[in-house]
């Protein structure tokens, strides 16, 4: 079945790197993607990362994708307060358009 | 370009009464996705639109649900006899397809329905 899976909360420190980890069941994925959520705002596409690459980097985000292992990973370099958010992990499998989000993992920044 | 809008932001209602949402996509974006997100979790995908056709349905959309997208650009989602069970926020997103797929999905700002 088609189901994705998050770690609930993060908290790092202001300055470090944060790594948020992703696990999916449906290996048919063809685009995975990394939102994230403010409070009372929407939901703003970060990355995403087509499933034939490995990684791709944007500025302070990097995305790592394994497939073998179906782990997405999302990488803030230099995080900072306005990071804080809910980000999700999400996945497009090849026979739908529509996304399987996961439960979304909070990160929380610490001074 | 002012992305994806929503109508109404917050939506109180009583149980049982009908409620209607509206999402305007980007102008440009021929497909448009409800999807409802409760409490804690992450988006749900309830249907979505190629123009004015409606190609897929959730089992989440019961018959109490409706959506329309009556000239293929903005699109209403109707629920009747509201029950407490359908308090959630209704988000709406839009896309457009390249290269056959479309896998940028912007979202709007989402009507938080609380049914009482």
């Amino acid at each position: 079945g088609e189901d994705v899976e998050q770690s609930l909360f993060l908290s790092v420190r202001e300055g470090d790197s944060s790594v948020i980890n992703c696990t999916y069941t449906d290996s048919s994925s063809t685009y995975l993607y990394w939102y994230k959520q403010e409070p009372g705002a929407g939901l703003q596409l970060l990355t995403y990362i087509f499933s034939n690459m490995d990684m791709k980097q944007d500025q302070r985000l990097t995305v790592l994708l394994n497939k073998k292992d179906k782990h997405l990973s999302l990488r803030i370099a230099d995080t900072q307060t306005g990071d804080s958010a809910i980000y999700f992990c999400a996945v497009m499998y090849s026979s739908a358009s529509k996304i399987i989000f996961g439960s979304g993992t909070r990160l929380s920044i610490r001074p | 370009d002012t992305g994806v809008s929503q109508d109404p932001r917050h939506k109180i209602t009583k149980r049982g009464q009908n409620v209607t949402f509206r999402c305007d996509p980007i102008s440009e974006h021929n497909r448009l996705y409800w999807y409802r997100q409760t409490l804690g979790q992450g988006p749900e995908f309830l249907t979505y639109f190629q123009n004015e056709a409606q190609l897929e349905k959730s089992r989440l959309l019961s018959d109490r649900f409706s959506a329309e997208r009556p000239k293929g650009s903005f699109s209403t989602l109707e629920i009747q006899r509201t029950e407490q069970g359908d308090s959630a926020m209704y988000l709406c997103a839009s896309s457009f397809p390249s290269g056959g797929a479309s896998y940028e999905q912007y979202f709007g700002p989402g009507t938080r329905l609380t049914v009482t």
